[in-house]
């Protein structure tokens, strides 16, 4: 089955601080998008970070970075400078072709907790 | 306004109740989404319409019945619902159903069902 995998379910930084989340997926694609999404409390859930599988260099938007580990299928997402309203769930995905269209594949999130 | 929208943002129905959850983009997009999303799960696609078209129906029990008038609405039509099918359900868009890359949410219909 194609899954993703976050395997903390929570996790807490002190603001200014800095905080990685973990994903791992399992595809038999070779071409691929990876996204980190993030879902603030009561909010819509937005893209934080794409990384198109077929690119070596990692990521970056702003705060925002990406450890890519295509062999290890590993995704994890680094927020640096950590502020409050970084406070969110957030999600890992990728995406899969079926059938000619992509289907977006969701981990099950990880909540981040930011402490003033 | 701008982005995608949905109406209502929280509803409570009994399971014998018809009711209906409306979801508009003003982004220009062709594929637009519906997606249930529940604690603890991963989010869970239910339907796919990509130029009006379905063109995906993930197994979702026939009491969710989708509509898509334009590329700009899509309304999911809820009858004889299950407690279980209480949860948030998000739309979204992309620029077509082959262009995940960028994909816009909007931010959830809360459904209770009691």
């Amino acid at each position: 089955a194609q899954t993703v995998t976050q395997s903390q379910p929570e996790m807490s930084v002190q603001e200014a601080e800095t905080v990685t989340l973990s994903c791992t997926y399992d595809t038999s694609e070779s071409d691929y998008y990876l996204f980190w999404y993030k879902q603030p409390p009561s909010r819509q859930m937005i893209l934080v970070i794409r990384q198109e599988a077929y690119k070596q260099q990692n990521a970056t938007e702003n705060r925002f970075s990406v450890n890519f580990q295509k062999a290890a299928k590993s995704f994890s997402l680094k927020i640096s400078d950590s502020q409050l309203g970084d406070a969110a769930m957030y999600f890992c995905a990728y995406s899969r072709t079926q059938g000619g269209s992509e289907k977006l594949v969701f981990g099950k999130g990880t909540k981040l907790t930011v402490n003033p | 306004e701008t982005g995608v929208t949905q109406t209502p943002r929280h509803l409570v129905m009994g399971m014998t109740n018809k009711k209906s959850l409306k979801c508009e983009q003003h982004l220009g997009h062709n594929a637009m989404y519906w997606y249930k999303q529940s604690a603890k799960k991963p989010l869970e696609l239910m339907f796919v319409y990509n130029f009006k078209e379905q063109t995906e129906n993930n197994s979702v029990p026939s009491r969710f019945s989708p509509e898509c008038p334009n590329s700009s609405h899509l309304f999911l039509h809820l009858h004889t619902l299950q407690p279980e099918d209480s949860a948030l359900y998000l739309c979204a868009s992309s620029p077509t159903a082959s262009s995940l890359y960028e994909q816009y949410f909007g931010p959830g219909t809360r459904l209770t069902v009691t």
